[in-house]
């Protein structure tokens, strides 16, 4: 299996502040790569696919960056809604996986 | 919109057959890939596998030899089948839309339920 590990597994933050979020895969993903948010009670809602596209109705603070086996989730402006778990997954091979999650705490 | 809703039982005892279904609704199941994931405190997300419009299959290897994904195209929902439960099954379930846009690195799940809770208890 696909090994995908996030970092950091939780951070504090503001609003307003630029939040990084990195994921790193045990071998080379090309870009079938796509981040999830998830708020408590809630599913998985898709961000970001392929890396970097952005998916329809997410606000353009979110993006995605990277390729091969390490790839970034960035939060330009951080806003209230924004506090939640994060999770990349690759679709490169079956099965897929997903990383363990960020959470992103109000400080 | 599509939308997917599970359903089914949310205590299981051990050693019997945990069994969900998932109602799409706004879409065609006749179409797509449609996927059981669950979540754990301890594991995290977890894919467990999906059934193509087709009939056409893919489970994780570890759990393969308990699961079944079938679909009824006539009711629009596909169903989850996991024999053999112990307390590590104890999850919350989602089903899910997997697009894949072959020619692209477009491969994702865009579509989940709300998710039900499954506890596997005597």
């Amino acid at each position: 299996d696909i090994q995908m590990t996030q970092s950091p597994s939780s951070l504090s933050a503001s609003v307003g502040d630029r939040v990084t979020i990195t994921c790193r895969a045990s071998q080379s993903l090309i870009n079938y790569l796509n981040w999830y948010q998830q708020k408590p009670g809630k599913a998985p809602n898709l961000l970001i696919y392929a890396a970097s596209s952005l998916q329809s109705g997410v606000p353009s603070r979110f993006s995605g960056s990277g390729s091969g086996t390490d790839f970034t989730l960035t939060i330009s402006s951080l806003e209230p809604e924004d506090f939640a778990t994060y999770y990349c997954q690759q679709s490169y091979l079956t099965p897929w996986t997903f990383g363990q999650g960020t959470k992103v705490e109000i400080k | 919109q599509v939308q997917l809703r599970e359903s089914g039982p949310g205590l299981v005892k051990p050693s019997e057959t945990l069994s969900l279904t998932c109602t799409v609704s706004g879409g065609s199941i006749g179409s797509h890939y449609w996927s059981w994931i669950r979540q754990t405190p301890g594991k995290g997300l977890e894919w467990i596998g999906y059934i193509y419009y087709t009939g056409n299959t893919n489970y994780n290897p570890s759990l393969e030899s308990r699961v079944t994904i079938s679909l009824d195209t006539s009711k629009n929902h596909f169903s989850l089948q996991l024999t053999s439960v112990t307390a590590a099954d104890t999850a919350v379930y989602y089903c899910a839309r997997r697009v894949r846009n072959p020619g692209s690195y477009d491969d994702y799940f865009d579509s989940w339920g709300q998710g039900t809770l499954v506890t596997v208890s005597s």
